[in-house]
């Protein structure tokens, strides 16, 4: 079992360009979901989803989008790079509801210019 | 508005003492409470948790003291090592959800 995969590590976004930060879980898990972590602030939730097809905003969901097509992907979409958006990305997944352990991917260091 | 607030930002604690990281919280709703720990590089990785009906959680050196009365949560890290030099996050899940709230981190160092 790889766990939470993500992909790129890294990455340098030019204002104004736009991405997708890839996230693939191998655990058949119904929930996941996509942090922001900036320093001194913990992370925050941007959005998540309870199962192929259904998505909702979490904290801090302006300038993100996301899709969950199928149980194993939730990729995040940057449509318009901002330099706010500079941080570091970590999505996670968890069972069945009540089962809370989220499983965190080693994360995306996203920094906009 | 932060919904977990956690003390202090960054601790340094000799090899062999005590670690203490504690966390406030307001929303009444919190039923879950769990702890994770972050080395350098990585995704966070849960650590312990507890849930309000009991009042203390230990497993191995680590324990959750938990005040349901003053909303409040902590952690301690007996005979603290090297090795558990990290940042540590406690959190918040609401009831009936998987959401986690995070506390700001304690950036832990412990001295050999």
């Amino acid at each position: 079992n790889a766990g939470v995969t993500q992909t790129p590590k890294f990455r340098i976004l030019k204002i104004g360009q736009s991405m997708t930060l890839q996230c693939t879980q191998d655990m058949n898990h119904n929930y996941m979901y996509w942090y922001r972590q900036d320093p001194g602030m913990g992370l925050k939730l941007i959005y998540y989803s309870v199962g192929a097809g259904i998505t909702d905003k979490g904290e801090v969901p302006n300038g993100y989008n996301v899709s969950r097509s199928t149980t194993e992907d939730f990729p995040l979409r940057l449509e318009l790079a901002a330099p706010s958006q500079t941080s570091v990305y970590f999505c996670a997944s968890s069972g069945l509801a009540g089962v809370n352990e989220q499983f965190f991917g080693p994360g995306t260091r996203l920094t906009v210019l | 508005q932060q919904q977990v607030k956690q003390s202090p930002q960054s601790l340094i604690v000799q090899k062999g003492g005590i670690s203490i990281i504690n966390c406030a919280y307001e929303n009444t709703a919190f039923d879950y409470f769990p702890w994770y720990q972050q080395f350098p590089g990585k995704g966070p990785a849960l650590l312990i948790a507890i849930r309000p009906d009991v009042s203390e959680k230990k497993e191995g050196r680590f324990t959750i003291s938990f005040n349901k009365s003053a909303k409040q949560f902590s952690l301690h890290i007996m005979d603290s090592q090297p090795g558990d030099s990290a940042t540590y996050f406690c959190a918040a899940t609401p009831r009936g959800a998987n959401n986690l709230f995070f506390g700001t981190g304690t950036r832990l160092t412990v001295i050999p």
